[in-house]
């Protein structure tokens, strides 16, 4: 079956560094994918997705990059801030699946160091 | 903004109870979820509403039900609570546009004594 995993599980960074976090996924047929963040007690928060005739996307702060190639998605968080500590995880999913199915990876812990 | 409100942030019941739990989307979307989410075993699909009075299992549907009466409110129900079902909760909503995200509420943090 797919699959969505990450390579780190922690990550821990300076404050005002870039951050980077990894997402791979198994499923060739996944066009389109979502990274969101958790902080701790609190439902998991959009942050920004991108289809699969996309390579790059940017917002606020935050960079998605998606190697279709590879299978691997990623979450660039510019100046990273003490706010930006959570976990981060992906969700993908598949135009061959039912509408509403998605799959999750099981999350990167962010933290920041003041 | 997509606001999913949950309508408890903590619960403790006991086995065998009866246990509701509400969620509330004010975005007219036609799509609900109920989640649980434990620790290693990330998010998973408990049931799905993709219209009024519509409902599909998810992945994990066994001790739950679900009603969708309204277009706004999907609700959760364990018909006898038991200790396995002390988890987390989390209720999404989701456009029917294809390239869509699920929009999450704060959740629920059951626990079954």
């Amino acid at each position: 079956g797919e699959s969505v995993g990450l390579h780190l599980p922690t990550l821990s960074v300076q404050e005002g560094d870039n951050s980077i976090i990894n997402c791979a996924y198994s499923n060739s047929a996944s066009d389109y994918f979502i990274w969101y963040k958790q902080e701790s007690g609190k439902g998991p928060q959009f942050i920004i997705d991108i289809r699969s005739n996309m390579d790059k996307r940017q917002g606020q702060r935050v960079t998605v990059l998606l190697n279709k190639t590879v299978k691997h998605l990623s979450l660039q968080i510019a100046a990273t801030q003490p706010g930006d500590s959570a976990v981060y995880f992906c969700a993908e999913h598949s135009r061959g699946d039912n509408f509403n199915k998605f799959y999750f990876g099981s999350g990167t812990k962010l933290n920041v160091k003041p | 903004d997509v606001k999913v409100t949950q309508s408890s942030r903590y619960l403790v019941k006991r086995t065998g109870e009866k246990v509701f739990l509400e969620c509330v989307q004010d975005m007219d979307h036609e799509n609900m979820f109920w989640y649980r989410q434990d620790p290693g075993l990330g998010l998973r699909l408990i049931y799905f509403s993709y219209d009024v009075k519509m409902k599909e299992k998810g992945d994990i549907p066994e001790g739950y039900s679900v009603s969708r009466e309204k277009k706004e409110r999907f609700s959760l129900i364990l018909e006898s609570a038991s200790t396995n079902q002390t988890s987390m909760y989390l209720c999404a909503s989701r456009s029917f546009s294809y390239n869509s995200p699920l929009h999450f509420g704060n959740g629920t943090r059951l626990t079954v004594t």
